[in-house]
């Protein structure tokens, strides 16, 4: 296995359209996180599953954001009606949970740009 | 604190002098604190997961102390190299349930 895979790796969009993101997280991970980044800032949490539960979703996140994970493997992250304030790098990020000293492993991310 | 806090937003340092930087978290329902770095084009990767109060991590020049009762943890560089040059993260994991990252430190090492 080669470690978390996202795509693409970059999205260009005008106002308006809805575009979706995939990531196919390590094997045997069982967490899967999303999470958006900005130019300065860290990576803003914005939800994340164990298996194929959805366990919490950002509050800041608009009801225009959806995320799915649907056997408990891949993941896809739509956004609808896409705004330039989307404009972001969205990093996708697995965990085995329960292993000792649990950590993230992030994909390369996409970045969106909404023109 | 309710977020997590990191300190300061950026720093530059001279090749071969020491630095240090703090992250300040929540200390109710502490689960982890991690340490990431990010390089530039590349994606972040851990460098520590911190767990016991009173921890201390460390890898080659890199080492971090951990304070789970007063929420801080501080993360020193000894003997700064070039390659040291990154965006360093932190992250809150409380309950074992979501990860919550400060806005990261950015060291520039001036050769």
């Amino acid at each position: 296995d080669t470690g978390v895979s996202q795509n693409p790796r970059h999205k260009i969009t005008k106002r308006g359209q809805n575009v979706t993101f995939r990531c196919d997280p390590i094997s045997e991970h069982n967490r899967l996180y999303w999470y958006r980044q900005t130019l300065g800032q860290g990576p803003e949490f914005l939800t994340y599953f164990q298996n194929e539960a959805q366990l919490e979703k950002s509050r800041l996140l608009s009801d225009r954001f959806s995320a799915e994970r649907p056997k408990g493997s891949f993941s896809t992250l739509e956004i609808q009606r896409t705004e330039q304030g989307d404009s972001a790098m969205y990093l996708c990020a697995s965990s085995l949970v329960g292993q000792n000293n649990e950590k993230l492993f992030f994909g390369s991310g996409t970045q969106l740009s909404v023109l | 604190i309710l977020n997590v806090e990191q300190s300061p937003q950026s720093l530059h340092v001279q090749e071969g002098d020491s630095t240090n930087f703090t992250c300040s978290f929540p200390s109710s329902n502490f689960y982890a604190l991690h340490w990431y770095r990010w390089e530039t084009a590349k994606s972040p990767e851990a460098l520590f997961v911190m767990t016991l109060n009173g921890d201390e991590k460390k890898k080659g020049r890199i080492s971090a102390t951990l304070n789970t009762k007063e929420g801080y943890s501080y993360l020193y560089i000894k003997g700064s190299q070039p390659e040291d040059s990154a965006t360093y993260l932190c992250a809150s994991y409380s309950s074992a349930s979501k990860i919550i990252f400060g806005s990261g430190t950015r060291l520039s090492i001036r050769p």
